[in-house]
């Protein structure tokens, strides 16, 4: 089963930031918070990852509160093109990285 | 660097018949991961070899086979598929630093008639 809880569907204005919750409250010392989002019928494309620190790259930002038990995904200027359904996945090296998905978070871009 | 690509992009078969699915990671990337995803089941993982050698496997019936080849291509195959395998399936390669992130090809459409 997945480790991880998303709400199934969000919505957002396209130019505003969206950000997506997920929670993963029984997550290991040793666990990375992994992001991928899949837009129909396509692969499923990574975005972002971390372990304890907020991070950031050209994508998006990753917030991940202090206790690690949840965290989120902010893609700071939306585009209709970021219409997909995102995941929110937890691993580690003791599964060797095994990435057990979640329904994730439909996600839609309103003009 | 090109992406990880898999072939065919889409394929029909009947009931019974068996198929070979074909994936090339990433120059570099050693570890090939398949996933099956399907409407009702989403994405599942198959299993994920390294090196040659199978390293994990998910909970799919012995139908469901795979090898890795030296030069880390990997295949994929089913036998005697039935229905229910009508699904895309996914290759996904990944490095072996410690975070192992995976990328994943455009995947292979099934149709099993």
């Amino acid at each position: 089963d997945a480790k991880t809880t998303q709400p199934p569907s969000m919505d957002c204005a396209e130019g505003r930031a969206a950000n997506l919750p997920c929670n993963h409250s029984t997550i290991s010392g040793n666990e990375y918070v992994y992001w991928y989002r899949q837009i129909h019928s396509q692969g499923p494309q990574y975005i972002i990852h971390g372990l304890k620190n907020n991070e950031t790259n050209e994508m998006a930002s990753l917030i991940i509160t202090e206790d690690r038990k949840s965290s989120t995904l902010i893609l700071p200027h939306a585009t209709l093109r970021d219409t997909a359904v995102y995941y929110c996945i937890v691993a580690s090296m003791d599964s060797n990285y095994q990435l057990i998905w979640g329904a994730g978070t439909k996600l839609i871009i309103k003009p | 660097k090109a992406g990880v690509t898999q072939t065919p992009r889409y394929l029909i078969k009947t009931r019974g018949q068996q198929v070979t699915l074909s994936c090339s990671p990433i120059s570099g990337h050693r570890s090939v991961s398949w996933y099956q995803q399907t409407p009702g089941q989403g994405l599942q993982f198959l299993f994920e070899y390294f090196s040659e050698t199978q390293r994990n496997k998910g909970n799919f019936p012995g139908r469901f086979s795979g090898r890795q080849f030296s030069n880390s291509r990997s295949e994929m195959n089913v036998s005697t598929l039935e229905l229910g395998d009508s699904a895309l399936y996914l290759c996904a390669s990944s490095t072996i630093d410690s975070t192992d992130t995976q990328y994943f090809g455009p995947g292979t459409r099934l149709t099993v008639l």
